[in-house]
């Protein structure tokens, strides 16, 4: 397996309120992403970074933001979390963009 | 935001039989396509990434073909096993990125 660990595993949390966040990998790889998990949508991309204090947007970024201060590590923030950002978020890294994307194990968020 | 589409949404088969599942993405600018397994309540796991047109590969009972030109991908499972139950993923790579179909679900019955 992949060294990509993804915390908390699961969260509950208010609207409203903030919450971050953490995927951690142990495999120096240089591009890390964020997805979510939604019914009939397969996986969206949210943000992605491509380096140290490099990120983008995906297709779903409204409402996220994201930092990688470190390699290893890429946090993901809800600024107001929502109940439409109830969903499985999955962290994925890869070597380059185009090669396989290895991911972690899911944080299962819902928002009352 | 380029289109990648999965056919059918979902598949019921018996066991024994084979399948085949369909991805369809834009002929132009290719890079790479992907195709990922996905069981229920665990993660993504790689297959296939297919970058050239004609590309044929195989893993055990599944195999996946590549049509550039038409913006098609194959996914094939010989003899199906309940253990094949899952969603089939597959990915168009873009700008650095991958854009995801939306999945074929697979089951099959023992």
């Amino acid at each position: 397996d992949a060294g990509i660990t993804q915390s908390p595993r699961h969260k509950v949390t208010e609207t409203g309120t903030p919450v971050t966040l953490r995927c951690h990998q142990t495999e120096n790889h240089r591009y890390m992403y964020w997805y979510r998990q939604d019914p009939g949508h397969g996986l969206r991309l949210i943000h992605y970074s491509y380096g140290v204090k490099d990120t983008d947007k995906g297709e779903v970024s409204d409402g996220y933001s994201v930092s990688r201060s470190k390699t290893e590590d890429f946090l993901l923030t809800l600024e107001s979390a929502t109940s439409s950002q109830t969903s499985v978020y999955f962290c994925a890294i890869s070597v380059y963009p185009q090669e396989t994307q290895y991911f972690g194990p899911g944080t299962r968020l819902l928002v009352l | 935001i380029l289109n990648v589409e999965q056919s059918p949404q979902s598949l019921h088969v018996q066991e024994g039989d084979s399948t085949n599942f369909t991805c369809s993405f834009p002929s132009s600018n290719f890079y790479a396509l992907h195709w990922y397994r996905w069981e229920t309540a665990k993660s993504p796991e790689a297959l296939f990434v297919m970058t050239l047109n004609g590309d044929e590969k195989k893993k055990g009972r599944i195999s996946a073909t590549l049509n550039t030109k038409e913006g098609y991908s194959y996914l094939y499972i010989k003899g199906s096993q309940p253990e094949d139950s899952a969603t089939y993923l597959c990915a168009f790579h873009e700008g650095g990125k991958l854009i995801f179909g939306q999945g074929t679900e697979l089951s099959v019955k023992p």
